[in-house]
This record gives C-alpha cells, sequence and structure tokens, in this order.
C-alpha cells in the first residue's frame, strides 16, 4: 500500500532531550515536507526536501532540523526541544517539487508534547 | 502577505442536507487552488486540485469552484452525510518550482443524524 508512515504516532518529552521523528514514503517521491498544526493556524511548513541530499526551511525552521540521506526517509530532528515545540506534527510527500499538479500526501501526524 | 482565509470557522448541519465552504486567497504567484479533508487525529486527504482556467471541479458529493479574478473557491457538499464530519483545508499552492502550500485554517464541519 502506497502511504507516508510517521513514528512515533504520540510522544511525550522534557525540554532539552534530543529526539527524532522518522518519515519515509514507499512511493519514490522526490519531494518531502514536515508541517506544524497548531490549533487555531494552518499547517505550516518547518523543512522540505526537493530531492536527496537537497535541503531548505519552511517558514518555522528554528529549533528542527533535518536530513535526507536517501529518497524514502526525512527525519525530523529536534536536538533540544521546548515547550513551545508541542504540536502536532506531519510529513507529506509528493512525486515531484517542481510540477504544479502533483499531489502531496500526508503521513498520520505525530502529536509531541514537551513538558 | 500570502494568505488563504476560510469561512465560517465551523458548521453544523444536519444528515442529508447540502453546505458550502469559502475560501479567500491572497497568494501571488498562484499556481492552484487545492481542497483537503482533515478527519480527526488523522493527515489532510486531497479532495481535488484545480488550476486558474479550471472553474468547477467535482468529486462525488463534493464540488469545488474557482474564481481567478477574485481570488475565491468554494467547496460545495451534497447530500452531507455523518462521514463528512471533518475539518476541510483550502490551501493554495504558490509558484510553480518548489510544492510550497499556503494553508488555511480550516473550516470544522459536524453533521448531526
Amino acid at each position: 500500500e502506497a502511504q507516508v508512515t510517521q513514528n512515533p504516532r504520540y510522544l511525550i518529552t522534557v525540554t532539552g532531550k534530543k529526539l527524532t521523528v522518522t518519515c519515509s514514503q514507499n512511493m519514490n517521491h522526490e519531494y518531502m515536507s514536515w508541517y506544524r498544526q497548531d490549533p487555531g493556524l494552518g499547517l505550516r511548513q518547518i523543512y522540505y526536501s526537493m530531492n536527496v541530499e537537497v535541503t531548505d526551511k519552511g517558514d518555522v525552521p528554528e529549533g528542527y532540523k533535518v536530513s535526507r540521506k536517501e529518497k524514502r526517509n526525512f527525519p525530523l530532528i529536534l536536538e533540544s526541544p521546548s515547550p513551545n515545540q508541542t504540536s502536532l506534527y506531519f510529513c507529506a510527500s509528493s512525486l515531484f517539487g517542481s510540477v504544479s499538479y502533483n499531489e502531496q500526501f500526508f503521513g498520520p501526524g505525530t502529536r509531541l508534547t514537551v513538558l | 502577505k500570502n494568505q488563504v482565509e476560510q469561512s465560517p470557522q465551523s458548521l453544523i448541519i444536519l444528515e442529508g442536507k447540502n453546505c458550502t465552504l469559502q475560501c479567500n486567497y491572497t497568494v501571488s504567484p498562484f499556481s492552484n487552488l487545492r481542497w483537503y479533508k482533515q478527519d480527526t487525529g488523522r493527515g489532510p486527504v486531497s479532495l481535488t486540485i484545480m488550476t486558474f482556467s479550471e472553474n468547477t471541479k467535482s468529486n462525488g458529493r463534493y464540488t469545488a469552484t474557482l474564481d481567478a479574478d477574485t481570488k475565491q473557491s468554494s467547496l460545495h457538499i451534497t447530500a452531507s452525510q455523518l462521514s463528512d464530519s471533518a475539518s476541510y483545508i483550502c490551501v493554495v499552492r504558490e509558484g510553480d518550482n518548489t510544492d510550497k502550500l499556503i494553508f488555511g485554517t480550516g473550516t470544522r464541519l459536524q453533521v448531526f443524524p
């Protein structure tokens, strides 16, 4: 089944404890992206990747890191999480970032709470 | 500033009734407009994608319209079902090269029997 998977789905952690949220897609998509969703706000892009070894900042990159060493995986790293990073995180992928009509597929979400 | 605004914020209707959700945008350059359905606790799922040259597009009981001149879109749901209860998010793609999406805050629809 074609899908975007994220792990973990739920995570409670404490301030300053490094964590990684994994994202994997099995559709051979070039483009991958991370978003966060907060109440009253639309999804906001954190980082995106047009292809392997190509990453760029989105609208809210502060406090996050990403890497794209292989096509299928795009982990989101929080080196020193803070309470303001408590949010619902979505990973998404699409076939080609440069093609306007292609659809983005979203993962199931990771609910992160930082105490 | 590129923005997407949706109305109403929330809507309650009875099963079997129709409803229309609104979206206004100020994104430039405009590439296309999408409507997503997001069930509680799940990721958004695409309903339609429309370019500036498409005025109307249907997906089952969902019909989206786009007026590129006034920068407005609507999503009409016909004969609503309980399973239509979800958030509906209007999303505009900015430009043609980076797949950057600008998201509205969504309309929360609740369908009651």
